[in-house]
């Protein structure tokens, strides 16, 4: 069966701080990949996606950015968080056999301090 | 333009009594739909799906979501809350265009918190 990992769970950083959260998907190959941030009050936010390796799409322009250096892992990372980078980040994956169901991992809080 | 519209975004029940979660969307195609749980600082759980087989679709921990494509709606329904049923929940809409998935092309509702008192 497959699984997604996603980690760290939680993550207080300083302004100005680099990010680095990673997610890795098993059991599975070729999958679509997604980073969503979900602020307080608010719903979910794509904010990349990659049908591939070294495919990476941007749905919103920021600071932040993202990295597949393997088919079945997905990064997402800043140079210099801002305080309104804050908020709860999910990756999730998707492949198409599946009916398109998109699967979540447990989620990772960023506090920026 | 497609949207997910959830149409309360709180919604108290007392335990044992039944839930109704309303979903309504737009699309101008037939979509696939889907209701996802969220616990607090937890992921998303896929509750149940619609892709164009039985309109009545049945998910996981009671919960059954009837799709009405005359109403443009799926409303999420169970007949007796439980106080684990406390979560927010999702409507998700993925546009049938979208299909093969080369899209990060779903339409998220705002989300409906569900409390359940004893």
């Amino acid at each position: 069966s497959q699984t997604i990992h996603q980690w760290p769970a939680t993550l207080v950083q300083p302004v100005g701080s680099p990010l680095s959260l990673e997610c890795t998907v098993e059991g599975t190959s070729n999958p679509n990949l997604y980073w969503y941030r979900q602020a307080a009050g608010r719903g979910l936010q794509l904010l990349f996606y990659s049908v591939g390796i070294g495919q990476i799409s941007s749905e919103v322009p920021q600071n932040l950015s993202a990295s597949r250096p393997q088919d079945r892992q997905f990064i997402l990372s800043s140079k210099k968080l801002l305080l309104s980078d804050s908020g709860f980040y999910l990756c999730a994956w998707m492949y198409g056999s599946s009916g398109n169901t998109i699967y979540f991992g447990e989620g990772s809080w960023l506090t920026v301090v | 333009a497609q949207s997910v519209t959830q149409l309360d975004s709180h919604v108290s029940v007392s335990e044992g009594t039944p839930v109704l979660l309303r979903c309504n969307y737009s699309s101008s195609y037939s979509p696939s739909l889907f209701w996802y749980v969220q616990h607090p600082n937890k992921g998303l759980q896929l509750l149940l799906k619609y892709t164009s087989a039985a309109t009545l679709v049945k998910g996981i921990n009671g919960f059954e979501a009837e799709f009405k494509k005359s109403e443009t709606s799926f409303h999420l329904t169970k007949p007796s809350a439980h106080m684990s049923d406390a979560a927010e929940y999702f409507c998700v809409v993925i546009p049938i265009f979208t299909y093969g998935g080369s899209q990060g092309n779903l339409i998220f509702g705002k989300g409906t918190k569900l409390s359940v008192k004893p």
